[in-house]
């Protein structure tokens, strides 16, 4: 079975704080991807990586940062985070085999005061 | 501009009915489609797909349907269960180079299945 992990389930900070979200996954995926979800508004892409070192802008890339050093984990960086970031964030792998799906770890709700 | 859009945002049905999610898309790039369910506080689950290359798959209680000329598709389960009660996103894709393929999401409609 895939396993992708989240570093933490909840986590709260501070507007202006940089803020790191990381992820790992065990199944030496390829791809791999950073959305958000809000209320009323679905899953949109802020990142994603195709390899190691290698990074694209998805939808909403604005206000975030991505770094991916080795090929199992994909860290997503607020450099500053704002009130607008507070959101339910959402790591995604997938193989270069079945790109299309994508499996995903269980999230990470992020409160910024 | 939302290329793939889930109209209803809720839906209720009889447990041992037909419940059908419908999803509407307007890129004609898209070539394949999933559909994945969501529990709260859980990451989404990968349901189902098709190819545009086809116009149905079926897994088990779970049917999908494409029709390309109209682009829409819609997922059928039958019958319902109460544990089916989630959210459930439709989701498409296209190659966007170098072997990744981006899904585009709709906003969801949430299922309930009463008992």
């Amino acid at each position: 079975d895939v396993k992708v992990t989240q570093s933490s389930r909840y986590l709260v900070k501070r507007t202006g704080e940089k803020v790191f979200l990381e992820c790992v996954q065990d199944m030496d995926h390829e791809n791999m991807f950073w959305y958000r979800q809000d209320p009323g508004l679905g899953l949109r892409l802020i990142y994603f990586s195709y390899d190691v070192k290698m990074k694209e802008k998805g939808d909403i890339p604005e206000g975030y940062s991505v770094s991916r050093e080795k090929k199992e984990r994909f860290s997503l960086i607020l450099e500053s985070a704002s009130t607008n970031q507070t959101s339910m964030y959402l790591c995604a792998s997938s193989s270069y085999r079945v790109p299309h799906e994508q499996y995903f770890g269980p999230g990470t709700r992020l409160t910024v005061t | 501009d939302q290329q793939v859009k889930q109209n209803s945002p809720s839906l209720s049905v009889q447990e041992g009915r037909i419940s059908i999610l419908n999803c509407d898309y307007t890129n004609s790039m898209f070539d394949y489609f999933l559909w994945y369910k969501k529990y709260p506080a859980e990451g989404p689950t990968f349901l189902i797909s098709i190819s545009s290359i086809k116009d149905k798959n079926e897994d088990g209680r779970f049917t999908v349907f494409l029709n390309k000329s109209a682009k829409h598709l819609s997922l059928h389960i039958v019958p319902s269960q109460p544990g089916d009660s989630a959210v459930y996103f439709c989701a498409a894709s296209a190659n966007s180079g170098a072997g990744s393929y981006q899904l585009t999401f709709g906003k969801g409609t949430k299922l309930s299945v009463i008992p």
